[in-house]
């Protein structure tokens, strides 16, 4: 099955400051890639996410760029700011008939003020 | 539209004792997806239903089982709890449009402690 892996678990930057969280999918066929930020006690929200057939997609501060053939894609956010602190979970469509996302283990992040 | 709800919050039990969970979609969603989150193995996929059909089901044994209904609400039932089945369960629902792979919306969860 798909095997996603996120990198680095946590991260810290000061209130500015750009951020960068890694993800690496192991299934060539997966073709949808969904970041979510979930808050402390909160609900996992969708922030941004892209297909396989777009190598970059941004929205704002946030950004995500898709490498097919290294199979890995990154989150970036710039000019962090304190209410950007919470859990980011990449993730990655099974294939191309399921419906089954699979999940990094996930980055905290901290933005320090 | 309001959004996907879940009851209950929270639930305690303990160990060998049933539990059933129930989801409701947001209006007009046919898909509803169940996923276990702990600290140690993240987010982890359950299994999803569209049209009162099971469409995938993730490692998890038998003793974890789904349903939806005709109105889209799904539940979920954990048979024997044990102590390593304290988690959140979050279900989330997603619309079916022209089979390409949606956004899916999550519920606040329920929490379960079993002890």
């Amino acid at each position: 099955g798909e095997n996603v892996e996120q990198h680095p678990s946590t991260l810290s930057v000061q209130e500015g400051d750009s951020a960068v969280i890694k993800c690496t999918y192991s299934d060539s066929a997966s073709n949808y890639f969904p970041w979510y930020k979930q808050e402390l006690g909160k609900r996992p929200q969708l922030i941004i996410d892209i297909r396989s057939n777009v190598g970059e997609k941004k929205d704002q501060r946030i950004a995500v760029t898709l490498n097919k053939t290294a199979k890995h894609f990154s989150l970036h956010i710039t000019e962090t700011q304190p209410e950007d602190s919470a859990v980011y979970f990449c993730a990655a469509i099974y294939s191309g008939s399921a419906r089954q996302l699979t999940f990094g283990s996930g980055t905290q992040l901290t933005v320090l003020p | 539209k309001a959004g996907v709800t879940q009851t209950p919050r929270y639930l305690i039990k303990t160990r060998g004792q049933q539990v059933t969970l129930s989801c409701s979609p947001i209006s007009g969603h046919r898909s509803v997806s169940w996923y276990q989150q702990t600290p140690g193995q993240g987010l982890q996929f359950l299994f999803e239903y569209f049209s009162e059909t099971q469409r995938n089901k993730g490692n998890f044994p038998g003793r974890f089982s789904g349903r939806q209904f005709s109105n889209s609400r799904s539940e979920m039932n954990v048979s024997t709890l044990e102590l390593g089945d304290s988690a959140l369960y979050l279900c989330a629902s997603s619309p079916e449009t022209g089979g390409a792979w949606n956004e899916q919306f999550f519920g606040p969860g329920t929490r379960l402690t079993v002890l």
